[in-house]
């Protein structure tokens, strides 16, 4: 079946620094790929998405690019912060209409 | 546009309790799913619908969950009886055809004594 795996947290970093966020996933076929963002007492939102191989996904200064060969979809801020701490998720869905999220990495962004 | 919007906002009941929260779906979204949320099992897809039909309840804890959707602007999730286990956030998105992104509601704060 479909998975994905990202990097556990919690992650915490200094206003300013560079952030990763690790994601792989294992799916049959072209899988979309999210990046969804739970700030505290809200549902989740997309930040950004990409659908086929080689595809960058951005907003609000996030990326992440889908490399299919590594099966990977790794979210990246150059300058994270404060604003920015939240919890994100690693998603894909497949044409079974079905989405498959990672469990959550918690992010904590100190002034 | 408004986004999905999901009843109550919070409930707090006593164990052995019915409770029903509700869902309407943005318009023309085809695709609706019910989540649940806590810290120790994180996001749960509990069960999802397109086109109105169930296709997949694998992720229903058991029997005393069910869901329905009499069309294709209202869904329901119930538990009863309620048990304290049982507490968590429940979540409703939807999302217009496979492979796009789904959109949350704010969810549903369920505590039960």
């Amino acid at each position: 079946g479909n998975s994905v795996t990202q990097m556990e947290g919690p992650v915490t970093l200094s206003e300013e620094a560079f952030l990763t966020i690790n994601c792989t996933y294992t799916a049959t076929g072209y899988p979309s790929l999210f990046w969804y963002v739970q700030y505290p007492g809200e549902g989740l939102q997309l930040l950004l998405k990409a659908t086929k191989a080689d595809d960058k996904g951005s907003n609000k200064g996030f990326e992440a690019t889908y490399r299919k060969e590594t099966t990977s979809f790794h979210l990246e801020k150059g300058s994270v912060q404060v604003s920015d701490s939240a919890v994100y998720f690693c998603a894909l869905e497949t044409n079974a209409g079905k989405s498959t999220f990672g469990d959550g990495t918690t992010l904590t962004v100190k002034p | 546009d408004a986004g999905v919007i999901q009843s109550p906002r919070h409930e707090v009941t006593e164990m052995g309790q019915e409770v029903t929260l509700r869902c309407k779906p943005i318009s023309g979204h085809n695709s609706l799913f019910w989540y649940r949320q806590t810290m120790m099992r994180g996001l749960e897809l509990l069960i999802y619908f397109n086109n109105n039909v169930p296709i997949d309840d694998s992720g229903m804890p058991e029997d005393r969950f069910s869901a329905k959707m009499p069309n294709a602007s209202f869904s329901t999730l119930k538990i009863q009886p309620s048990e304290p286990r049982d507490s968590a956030v429940y979540f409703c998105a939807s999302t217009p055809s496979p492979k796009e992104p789904q959109h949350f509601g704010d969810g549903t704060r369920l505590s039960i004594l």
